[in-house]
């Protein structure tokens, strides 16, 4: 069966430090995958998607940079995180097929302190 | 473009009592329309989805939804609501005749109370 790792689940990290969220999948190929922020527990942010290996699309310009250097493997990160970095960050993937919703995962919680 | 909208931001019902959480939607052409439940700290849920077929769609934990299309809208129900229900809701809507990546758009959220 189809599963989606997101880890760490909460890290509290200093302002100006550097950022690596990592997202893997498992039980599928080739899926399209995407990364959200969701601020103060309502609305969610579409930050990066990418349809395969080294393929990202950026939605919003900000601190933030994506990467996918394996088919099931997606890594958000920073390289000095702002105060308004702080959210809950999620991951989904989504196999192909318009008929198919997203598969999330079970979030980060960051705190830039 | 589509777009959905979640016209409220918290509803409260009594335990037991019907539930329904709004749903509104705007594409060209046939959505494909879904439901997620949030709990706190947690990722989203997928509750129900309508493709095509019968209006009333049937999804998880006694939830179903009413695909109504000359109103674009697609309501999420529940007969009894339990104090367990309570969480962010998000509906999401997905052009049909579009093809991208970016896909699913998802409301704004609303927070179901349910009050013992």
């Amino acid at each position: 069966s189809q599963t989606i790792h997101q880890w760490p689940a909460t890290l509290v990290q200093p302002v100006g430090s550097p950022l690596s969220l990592e997202c893997t999948v498992e039980g599928t190929s080739n899926p399209n995958l995407y990364w959200y922020r969701q601020a103060a527990g309502r609305g969610l942010q579409l930050l990066f998607y990418s349809v395969g290996i080294g393929q990202i699309s950026s939605e919003v310009p900000q601190n933030l940079s994506a990467s996918r250097p394996q088919d099931r493997q997606f890594i958000l990160s920073s390289k000095k995180l702002l105060l308004s970095d702080s959210g809950f960050y999620l991951c989904a993937w989504r196999i192909g097929g318009g008929k198919y919703g997203y598969t999330f995962g079970s979030g980060t919680r960051l705190t830039v302190v | 473009a589509q777009s959905v909208a979640q016209p409220e931001d918290q509803v409260n019902v009594a335990e037991g009592n019907p539930l329904t959480v709004k749903c509104t939607y705007s594409v060209s052409g046939n959505p494909y329309l879904f439901w997620y439940v949030q709990y706190p700290n947690r990722g989203l849920q997928f509750l129900l989805k309508y493709i095509t077929g019968d209006n009333l769609v049937k999804g998880s934990y006694g939830f179903e939804a009413e695909f109504n299309k000359s109103q674009t809208s697609f309501h999420l129900k529940k007969p009894s609501a339990l104090v367990s229900d309570s969480a962010l809701y998000f509906c999401a809507v997905r052009d049909s005749g579009v093809r991208s990546a970016r896909q699913l758009t998802f409301g704004s959220g609303t927070q179901l109370t349910v009050l013992p």
